[in-house]
C-alpha cells in the first residue's frame, strides 16, 4: 500500500522569498510522484511529476522538486514566491492497482504568501 | 482554462432529492473518476472509469450512483444523501489509467445537503 506525508499543515512565507513543501512517500512498487496546486474554488492543477529519469523536475510556475529515493521524499521547491502562489499544494502518488490506476494524496500544505 | 467541466458549480439540495452532476471531457482520455472532497482535506477517490466500465468502486455508499454513458461525459446521481454528503465533487480524467500519467481535475461542484 502506498502512503503519503505533508507534514506541515500551513507555511507562511514573505513575498519573494524561497519556500520547500516536504512530502514523503512509501510504496511497494514503482514510483509515480506528482504535485498538485489548489486555488481557491477550483480543482487541482498539475504543477509538476516525477517518473522516471533525473531526480531534479522542474513544473509550472518556477516550481522544481527533487526525487530521493533514499529518503523517500519528493520536497517541492521555488526560490522566490509571489502572492498568486498562495493555494493549497497536494503531494501524490500513483500506482497500479488491479490494472487501474490509485493516486493516494497527501494531507496539503496550505502556503501563504505575506505580503 | 480547465479542460474538464463540470456542471453544476454549485448544487443544494434535500434529502429527499434526486439529482445528477455532470462531467465531461473533449481530450479523448479514457479513463475518469469521481472523487469527494471535504473542507481542508485531500481528494478522496470515489469511483474509476475505464473504458466507459467501473473499474473501481471505493465501498461508496448506495446513494451515490455513477454513470458513464460515452468516453467523454461522467455522471454521478445522487438520491436521498446525508447532511454529512456535503462536499466538493471533483471529476478527473486521464489518458488511459496507466500509473505514470497526471489526472487533469475540473473545477468541482459544491453540493450541500440541507
Amino acid at each position: 500500500a502506498q502512503s503519503v506525508t505533508q507534514l506541515d499543515s500551513q507555511v507562511p512565507v514573505f513575498e519573494e522569498a524561497p519556500v520547500e513543501l516536504r512530502c514523503n512517500y512509501s510504496s511497494s512498487v514503482s514510483v509515480y510522484l506528482f504535485w498538485y496546486v489548489q486555488y481557491p474554488n477550483q480543482g487541482l492543477q498539475l504543477l509538476l511529476k516525477y517518473l522516471s529519469g533525473s531526480t531534479l523536475v522542474k513544473g509550472i510556475n518556477g516550481f522544481e522538486a527533487e526525487f530521493n529515493k533514499s529518503q523517500t521524499s519528493f520536497h517541492l521547491r521555488k526560490p522566490s514566491v509571489h502572492i498568486s502562489d498562495t493555494a493549497e499544494y497536494f503531494c501524490a502518488v500513483s500506482e497500479v492497482s488491479g490494472g487501474y490506476q490509485k493516486v493516494t494524496f497527501g494531507t496539503g500544505t496550505k502556503l501563504q504568501v505575506i505580503p | 482554462d480547465t479542460e474538464v467541466t463540470q456542471t453544476p458549480k454549485h448544487l443544494v439540495m434535500g434529502m429527499t432529492n434526486k439529482k445528477s452532476l455532470k462531467c465531461e471531457q473533449h481530450m479523448g482520455h479514457r479513463a475518469m473518476y469521481w472523487y469527494k472532497q471535504k473542507a481542508k482535506k485531500p481528494p478522496e477517490l470515489m469511483f474509476v472509469y475505464s473504458y466507459e466500465k467501473l473499474s473501481i468502486n471505493e465501498s461508496v455508499p448506495s446513494r451515490f450512483s455513477p454513470e458513464c454513458p460515452n468516453s467523454s461525459l461522467l455522471n454521478l446521481h445522487l438520491h436521498a444523501l446525508q447532511p454529512e454528503d456535503s462536499a466538493l465533487y471533483l471529476c478527473a480524467s486521464s489518458q488511459d489509467g496507466r500509473g505514470y500519467q497526471p489526472q487533469h481535475f475540473g473545477d468541482g461542484t459544491r453540493l450541500s445537503i440541507l
